[in-house]
């Protein structure tokens, strides 16, 4: 079982559309649940972090954590054509230290279509 | 606002020559990390560093890989004799604490 997967996509949604993007990882110690932005051949981009389970809302984008179910979600909401990137989900255990390794998934491409 | 910046953006190499990839990290930043992601796959952590020493390190950052941190602003990392399969892009990431991670543009190492 991988450690954390997510549906690569391509995902195509017209422009204001919600969308719904989600990941589920198998290790129950991790802690700390982010979202990155990629953009073609560029670097990630945190979008959100939140700690533990439950929701977190910044804009028109919502993280949900769910620990108990493994699964965790980023919601956007009035999709622009700017959205248009590959999303990575990413989890850390969270140390006594800062200096925990990331953990990312494969990543969903988006594309929002005017 | 504050960013990590690596250079070069890109570098080719022979196979079996050695390379040097460069970052400076967030000012005020203590813990820093080299990933890198091979086209078409998934970003793979290579090693963390904190107070002047590795943190972690991956099975992927055998002893061909190390890491510096030669003054108060540049991180470096280096492979000493490429492979092919060293190709991809490497992140530079560095992070204040509280595991928010903030990474750079990438430098696209290809290796002939």
């Amino acid at each position: 079982q991988k450690e954390v997967e997510q549906d690569p996509g391509p995902l195509s949604v017209p422009e204001g559309a919600i969308v719904s993007l989600n990941c589920t990882y198998s290790n129950s110690a991790f802690q700390y649940f982010m979202w990155y932005r990629q953009y073609s051949r560029k670097g990630p981009e945190l979008l959100m972090y939140t700690y533990s389970s439950g929701n977190k809302e910044d804009g028109r984008f919502t993280a949900q954590v769910d620990k108990s179910s493994k699964y965790i979600s980023l919601f956007i909401r009035d999709s622009q054509p700017s959205d248009s990137a590959t999303y990575l989900c990413a989890m850390s255990l969270l140390m006594k230290t800062s200096y925990d390794k990331v953990i990312f998934g494969p990543g969903t491409s988006l594309s929002v279509i005017p | 606002e504050p960013e990590v910046t690596q250079t070069p953006s890109h570098q080719v190499t022979q196979m079996g020559q050695e390379v040097i990839l460069r970052c400076v990290p967030i000012s005020n930043h203590l813990y820093f990390y080299w990933y890198r992601q091979i086209l078409g796959q998934k970003v793979e952590f290579l090693v963390s560093f904190y107070n002047n020493e590795i943190s972690e390190k991956s099975e992927i950052f055998d002893d061909q890989f190390s890491v510096e941190r030669p003054d108060g602003s540049n991180f470096t990392l280096k492979i000493r004799s490429t492979k092919l399969e060293d190709s991809a892009m490497y992140f530079c990431a560095s992070s204040g604490g509280y595991n928010e991670q903030f990474f750079g543009p990438g430098t696209r190492l290809t290796v002939l």
